[in-house]
């Protein structure tokens, strides 16, 4: 079956510190990958998606970037963290053709 | 473009309390359906789906009936519980395009 990991679960950080997130999903080939935050109390936001290795869509425009190094990992970075990226931040996957997104457990990123 | 409508919350019932969280959508097409839930502190989990019209998605007692000539969603579910606390998302899938409601907090008092 298929399973999706992110980590870290939870992450204090400075303003002005880099960041690194990283989430992997095991048991499927070539999926389609999200990530998206959640500001406390809101609703979610698409950040970034990827199709492939190496493919990577934004849809906000921010300091945050991702990228896809291999089929089933995708990494959210920043150079230097904002006090306005502080969120819960999900990473998500689907099939082609399945239609269906699932998600992984989330990080709690606090920026200070 | 695509967008998805839920009723406003916070939502509050007591137990054994009827439950009904309106959904509706606009779409240029005809998309799939979904209900997630996202119980405190974790990840959005898939509860129900529905892929064409009049099609009804069910799991856990929750179910939803997808509904193209008024475009809703709406979720339901008879007798709630204290442990169905949490945000409900609906959101709608078309063409690889996901797109998610803003969520609707439920609380469910003993």
């Amino acid at each position: 079956s298929q399973t999706i990991h992110q980590w870290p679960a939870t992450l204090v950080q400075p303003v002005g510190s880099p960041l690194s997130l990283e989430c992997t999903v095991e048991g499927t080939s070539n999926p389609n990958l999200y990530w998206y935050r959640q500001a406390a109390g809101r609703g979610l936001q698409l950040l970034f998606y990827s199709v492939g290795i190496g493919q990577i869509s934004s849809e906000v425009p921010q300091n945050l970037s991702a990228s896809r190094p291999q089929d089933r990992q995708f990494i959210l970075s920043s150079k230097k963290l904002l006090l306005s990226d502080s969120g819960f931040y999900l990473c998500a996957w689907s099939v082609i053709d399945k239609e269906t997104q699932y998600f992984g457990p989330g990080t709690r990123l606090l920026v200070l | 473009g695509d967008s998805v409508t839920q009723m406003e919350g916070p939502v509050t019932l007591s137990e054994e309390a009827c439950l009904t969280i309106n959904c509706t959508y606009t779409a240029t097409g005809y998309p799939s359906l979904f209900w997630y839930v996202q119980y405190p502190g974790e990840g959005l989990q898939l509860l129900l789906k529905a892929t064409k019209a009049d099609d009804k998605g069910s799991n856990k007692g929750f179910e939803a009936t997808y509904r193209k000539e008024t475009t809703s969603f709406h979720l339901e579910k008879g007798s709630v519980q204290v442990s169905d606390s949490a945000v409900y998302f609906c959101a709608l899938s078309l063409d690889q395009n996901f797109v998610f409601g803003p969520g609707t907090r439920l609380s469910v008092l003993p």
